[in-house]
């Protein structure tokens, strides 16, 4: 099963700020994706990731607000821009492997 | 849009209770399903999953039977435990993309000894 670490756990950052979440996956993958869980909230798809081509978004989720980069098979990074209180959640790196989705520890994001 | 919706909770019981978490879902196809849990302080992890009518999906006590007729997939267990406390979400994927997951609310459970 795949192992993936995300970086950091947890930051408060101040509104306005960008913070970059790192993924790291100990294998290679085509495709990573990044999901949202908002305070007392269900898990939501902000985008998929596949190295060497830009990142597909979900509705409601633009590129300006959470540019995403993917530079080989094991990497993604997402970024939260121009942060505002709103932005407050636990943020999520997955992979998919044999059918089956893993998913990273999460980072918790608090803008104040 | 396809979407999953679960009981509301918290659901909190007895050790050795009877445990149902309701999970109902909306999809064109055929989509899999599958039960997630959160444990305290961990990350999301695969509890079972089902990818065809009728099949049912089993883990760790906990089971799920895909119901085409009525579009459901409630998590059922005879005898919860202590350590069955967590966030248990429902989720469907559409496609062979099973990294695509839509998810239900969760429901936190909680046993008390």
């Amino acid at each position: 099963s795949a192992v993936i670490s995300q970086k950091p756990s947890r930051d408060i950052c101040q509104r306005g700020t960008s913070l970059t979440i790192q993924c790291q996956v100990d294998s290679q993958v085509t495709m990573m994706f990044w999901y949202r869980q908002q305070p007392g909230q269900s898990l939501t798809l902000i985008a998929t990731a596949n190295q060497g081509s830009e990142a597909t978004y979900e509705s409601g989720f633009v590129i300006d607000k959470f540019p995403i980069s993917r530079p080989n098979l094991t990497f993604s990074t997402l970024t939260v821009s121009n942060m505002s209180p709103e932005d407050s959640s636990i943020y999520l790196c997955s992979v998919d492997e044999y059918t089956e989705a893993f998913f990273g520890q999460g980072t918790r994001l608090t803008v104040v | 849009g396809d979407s999953v919706t679960q009981m509301e909770g918290p659901v909190t019981l007895s050790e050795e209770a009877f445990l149902t978490i309701n999970c109902t879902y909306t999809a064109t196809g055929y989509p899999s399903l599958f039960w997630y849990v959160q444990y305290p302080g961990e990350g999301l992890q695969l509890l079972l999953k089902a990818t065809k009518a009728d099949d049912k999906g089993s883990n760790k006590g906990f089971e799920a039977t895909y119901r085409k007729e009525t579009t459901s997939f409630h998590l059922e267990k005879g005898s919860v435990q202590v350590s069955d406390s967590a966030v248990y979400f429902c989720a469907l994927t559409g496609g062979s993309n099973t990294g695509k997951l839509i998810f239900g609310q969760g429901t936190t459970l909680q046993v008390k000894p």
